[in-house]
């Protein structure tokens, strides 16, 4: 059973600072790893994806993996009040984009 | 350019009945996926759809069916339903089936089941 962790939140943090978002998962032969915001009442949308160790950056985005620890992280700079969401983790194995999808973490940003 | 459609995006059914979604892709995507979102978790795959045919089923009865047709189109079918069925419904497009950066999601059908 394939399986993505993540604490469902809320995460509030205040404007300007950074958000730190994890996800954890069960599948080693998981490659692919994506992450999706979803605003309430609206559909996912995403806004990054990683397939090898490190870091990387995408405007205030920035997204961790590591392979070994079976862990990824979002992290959101000079957070603003309009990055209040539901952020998705989603990891996918094979050639194919079928995505396991965990709960998604509530994340709160307040003036 | 249009987005990704979905028809219709209420819906109320009681239990027992049989419900058809449908959804259309953004122009020039050939791939289609739909998912489950129950209130308060992450969306679950059902089906992917690539050049008509079936390429990918997630853990779900076989009350749920789909198909896609020439013009790329997709209907999601369920049967005999049941009240564990009331979600959102996602229908997502994208250029081929291995291409989650051109994956766009429709707005969603929410299903209701009394």
């Amino acid at each position: 059973q394939k399986e993505v962790e993540q604490n469902s939140g809320p995460l509030s943090v205040p404007e300007g600072a950074i958000a730190s978002l994890n996800c954890t998962y069960s599948d080693r032969g998981s490659q692919s790893f994506f992450w999706y915001r979803q605003y309430s009442g609206k559909s996912p949308e995403l806004i990054m994806f990683i397939y090898s160790n490190g870091d990387k950056e995408d405007g205030r985005f920035t997204a961790q993996l590591n392979k070994a620890s079976q862990y990824v992280s979002l992290l959101i700079r000079d957070s603003q009040p309009s990055d209040s969401a539901t952020y998705l983790c989603a990891a996918s194995s094979g050639g194919s984009y079928i995505p396991t999808f965990g709960r998604g973490t509530s994340l709160i940003v307040h003036p | 350019d249009a987005g990704v459609t979905q028809s219709p995006t209420h819906l109320i059914k009681t239990r027992g009945q049989h419900v058809t979604l449908r959804c259309s892709p953004i122009s020039g995507h050939k791939s289609v996926s739909w998912y489950q979102q129950v209130l308060g978790q992450g969306p679950q795959f059902i089906f992917q759809y690539y050049e008509k045919e079936e390429r990918g089923r997630g853990n779900f009865p076989d009350r749920f069916s789909a198909r896609q047709f020439p013009n790329y189109s997709s209907e999601l079918n369920v049967n005999a339903l049941l009240l564990g069925d009331s979600a959102l419904y996602l229908c997502a497009s994208s250029q081929d089936r291995s291409s989650p950066d051109t994956q766009y999601f429709g707005p969603g059908t929410r299903l209701t089941v009394l």
